[in-house]
């Protein structure tokens, strides 16, 4: 079985500076997909950031982007330029390309925005 | 984008009774609906996935006569948990999916806020 795990539970940043969260992941398939998700206050989950397995390059959605290291299974989320809607719980995903195909989440980071 | 629509948002039942939750894709056909049940300040877990017009498939440990699923249609799936206790309270929220390629998105509901009491 996959999983993964997010070691900050909690992170803060200043906000208009840059933060990263880390994400690592246990698999034994070559193909599958990753996300980043947020989820505010208003518990609605929103997508943040997808990236396919067989691609080399890092996905990037304007100041969110990743650092995909798949010999390492690191999964990594860079925020640039941060602001305070971006305060929120994210969690990092896995899904299988396989016919199971269900979401494993990791166990989530706060993250926090300082004025 | 694609809609996925809970009902009701909150919900308060007395200890013994049963409480239906919807979940509704609103702009979009879903071949399989996921409900995941959250506790405070902790991660979404997978509690079934269902197929339209087939049985639910249970996460083990989560007992399939409490929480009922019923995936009527391709817009419409149903939660219902029986015989409620307090320790049944949580935030439930549903998913949806499209369809079967690895591309197809997965599209999350607001969630339900079940208190039993």
């Amino acid at each position: 079985a996959q999983t993964v795990t997010q070691s900050q539970p909690e992170m803060s940043v200043q906000e208009a500076e840059t933060v990263t969260l880390s994400c690592t992941y246990d698999t034994s398939e070559s193909d599958y997909y990753l996300f980043w998700y947020k989820q505010p206050p208003s518990r609605q989950m929103i997508l943040v950031i997808r990236q396919e397995a067989y691609k080399q390059q890092n996905a990037t959605e304007n100041r969110f982007s990743v650092n995909f290291q798949k010999a390492a299974k690191s999964f990594s989320l860079k925020i640039s330029d941060s602001q305070l809607g971006d305060a929120a719980m994210y969690f990092c995903a896995y899904r299988s390309e396989g016919s199971a195909r269900q979401l494993t989440f990791g166990s989530g980071t706060q993250l926090t925005v300082l004025p | 984008g694609a809609v996925v629509s809970q009902h009701p948002s909150w919900v308060i039942c007395k200890s013994g009774t049963s409480v239906k939750i919807e979940c509704r894709s609103l702009d979009f056909q879903a071949t399989t609906m996921f409900w995941y049940r959250q506790f405070p300040k902790q991660s979404l877990m997978l509690m079934a996935t269902s197929n339209e017009g087939s049985k639910a498939t249970y996460e083990q440990g989560v007992e399939k006569d409490k929480f009922l699923i019923n995936h009527a249609s391709l817009t419409l799936s149903t939660l219902t948990v029986t015989s409620a206790h307090p320790e049944d309270s949580s935030f439930y929220i549903c998913s949806a999916r499209k369809g079967l390629a690895g591309t197809d998105e997965q599209y999350f509901g607001p969630g339900t806020r079940l208190t039993v009491t």
